[in-house]
């Protein structure tokens, strides 16, 4: 079974400054996805960023970027120039691509405040 | 625009009804999910379904119902054998193939037990 672990259940950083959440997961699979989402007060889930395992440089989206380790099976997100807006719950998630296709499984979320 | 719609957004269940959550997209997505969110918890996967008129369980299926009859929709029934039914419920879709696995979420639906 697969399972995602992220073990900083609330963080808070300050505005402009830079804060990381970290993500562990566990897995037999080779080939999969890994993604973050966030979710603000609104419950939309969001698409942060998306890192592909066969991938070796690390995945980023404008102020957002990750620190993929495979084989310490480590995937956190790291937020740059944070903005009021950041604030959200964050949630990690694992997709196979093996015999787990099509199904993710999520992290129980890290809650982010951003302090003005 | 091209999205996922969930509707209704709030939703009441009386004791011994059974409810329909409705999941619309016209993105043209293969595959389609349904999901519980319970707090502190992450999403829990219900039934998910790769193609027209085939579906399978998820981790929390008991209670639950679904159906596939065409690519745009995926309506979630839960049931008066679901004993503990509030919740919100997340709908997703993705591509099934190739690099574009990516899920995209619906805005969901709260359901409330009066």
């Amino acid at each position: 079974a697969q399972t995602v672990t992220q073990s900083q259940p609330e963080m808070s950083v300050q505005e402009a400054e830079t804060v990381t959440l970290s993500c562990t997961y566990d897995t037999s699979e080779s080939d999969y996805y890994l993604f973050w989402y966030k979710q603000p007060p609104s419950r939309q889930m969001i698409l942060v960023i998306r890192q592909e395992a066969y991938k070796q440089q690390n995945a980023t989206e404008n102020r957002f970027s990750v620190n993929f380790q495979k084989a310490a099976k480590s995937f956190s997100l790291k937020i740059s120039d944070s903005q009021l807006g950041d604030a959200a719950m964050y949630f990690c998630a694992f997709l196979g691509r093996g015999s787990t296709l099509g199904r993710l499984y999520f992290g129980r979320g890290t809650q982010l405040t951003v302090w003005p | 625009d091209g999205g996922i719609t969930q509707s209704p957004k709030y939703l009441f269940r009386k004791e011994g009804q059974n409810v329909t959550l409705s999941c619309e997209q016209n993105l043209n997505h293969d595959a389609m999910y349904w999901y519980r969110q319970d707090p502190g918890q992450g999403l829990r996967l219900i039934y998910y379904s790769q193609i027209v008129n085939d579906f399978q369980k998820g981790d929390i299926a008991e209670g639950y119902s679904v159906s596939r009859e065409k690519k745009e929709s995926f309506p979630l029934t839960v049931t008066s054998a679901q004993k503990n039914p509030t919740a919100f419920y997340l709908c997703a879709s993705s591509i099934v193939s190739g690099d574009q696995e990516t899920q995209y979420f619906g805005p969901g639906t709260r359901l409330l037990v009066l």
